[in-house]
C-alpha cells in the first residue's frame, strides 16, 4: 500500500537548519510528484511547492524562495526539505504529499513533522 | 495569484444534517479543484478532485459540484466521524491555494 513516512519532530534554535524526509513506498517513485505543505500551528494549509521525482526540479511557491529547497535521494525512494536561518516563524507542521492525476490531487499525504524554533 | 475564498469559516450541524460548504475562486479554474477533510492531529484526506470526483474509499455521501470560479462540497446526511475542517485547493495553475477552512461542529 501507498505510504509516505516522515521523519520525526524537530526542535532548532533560530539560525539553524532543519531537514525533514518523507520516505515513499508502495509504488513507482519516480511516477508521482512530490509536494510540501505547511500548517502553522491553529492555521489553515499553506502550500509550499512541488518537486518532479523524475527530474528532480523543484517549482517554489511564494514566500518559499531562498531559505527552502526540495531534494531527492531516488535511490531511497525519499524527498527532503531543508530550512535554513530558521526563524520563529517557521515553526510550523510540514507535510508532504503525493500529486496525482490530471487535477494535480493529493493524494496521499505524510504524517506531518512538527518543526519548532525556540530559543 | 489565484485566491479561494471558503464559507462559511465554520458551522455547527446535528448528525444527520445536509451540509453545504462553498469555495469561490478568483479567476476561473474550471474543473481543478480539491476538497480535503482534516482531523485534529491528522494530515489531510483527499475527498473530492477535479471538483466532482469522489477519492475511492470516501462514503458516498460527500459529493462535490461546480466548474468556474464556484464550487460546492455537500455532505448528505453528517455523520459524527464527519466532523472535522474541510479545504478546497486549486490546481489550475501553480501556486496552488488552499481555501482558509470550513470547521464542522457538533451543534
Amino acid at each position: 500500500q501507498v505510504q509516505l513516512v516522515q521523519s520525526g519532530s524537530e526542535l532548532k534554535k533560530p539560525g539553524a537548519s532543519v531537514k525533514v524526509s518523507c520516505k515513499a513506498s508502495g509504488y513507482t517513485f519516480t511516477s508521482y510528484a512530490i509536494n510540501w505543505v505547511r500548517q502553522a500551528p491553529g492555521q489553515g494549509l499553506e502550500w509550499m511547492g512541488w518537486i518532479n521525482t523524475n527530474t528532480g526540479n523543484p517549482t517554489y511557491g511564494p514566500g518559499f524562495t531562498g531559505r527552502f529547497v526540495f531534494s531527492l535521494d531516488t535511490s531511497v525512494s525519499t524527498a527532503y526539505l531543508q530550512i535554513s536561518s530558521l526563524k520563529a516563524e517557521d515553526t510550523a507542521i510540514y507535510y508532504c504529499a503525493r500529486e496525482r492525476g490530471s487535477s494535480s490531487e493529493l493524494d496521499y499525504w505524510g504524517q506531518g513533522t512538527l518543526v519548532t524554533v525556540s530559543s | 495569484d489565484i485566491q479561494m475564498t471558503q464559507s462559511p469559516s465554520s458551522l455547527s450541524a446535528s448528525v444527520g444534517d445536509r451540509v453545504t460548504i462553498t469555495c469561490r475562486a478568483s479567476q476561473s479554474i474550471s474543473s481543478y479543484l480539491n476538497w480535503y477533510q482534516q482531523k485534529p492531529g491528522k494530515a489531510p484526506k483527499l475527498l473530492i478532485y477535479d471538483a466532482s470526483s469522489l477519492q475511492s474509499g470516501v462514503p458516498s455521501r460527500f459529493s462535490g459540484s461546480g466548474s468556474g470560479t464556484d464550487f460546492t462540497l455537500t455532505i448528505s446526511g453528517l455523520q459524527p466521524e464527519d466532523f472535522a475542517t474541510y479545504y478546497c485547493q486549486h490546481s489550475h495553475t501553480t501556486p496552488w491555494t488552499f481555501g482558509h477552512g470550513t470547521k464542522v461542529e457538533i451543534k
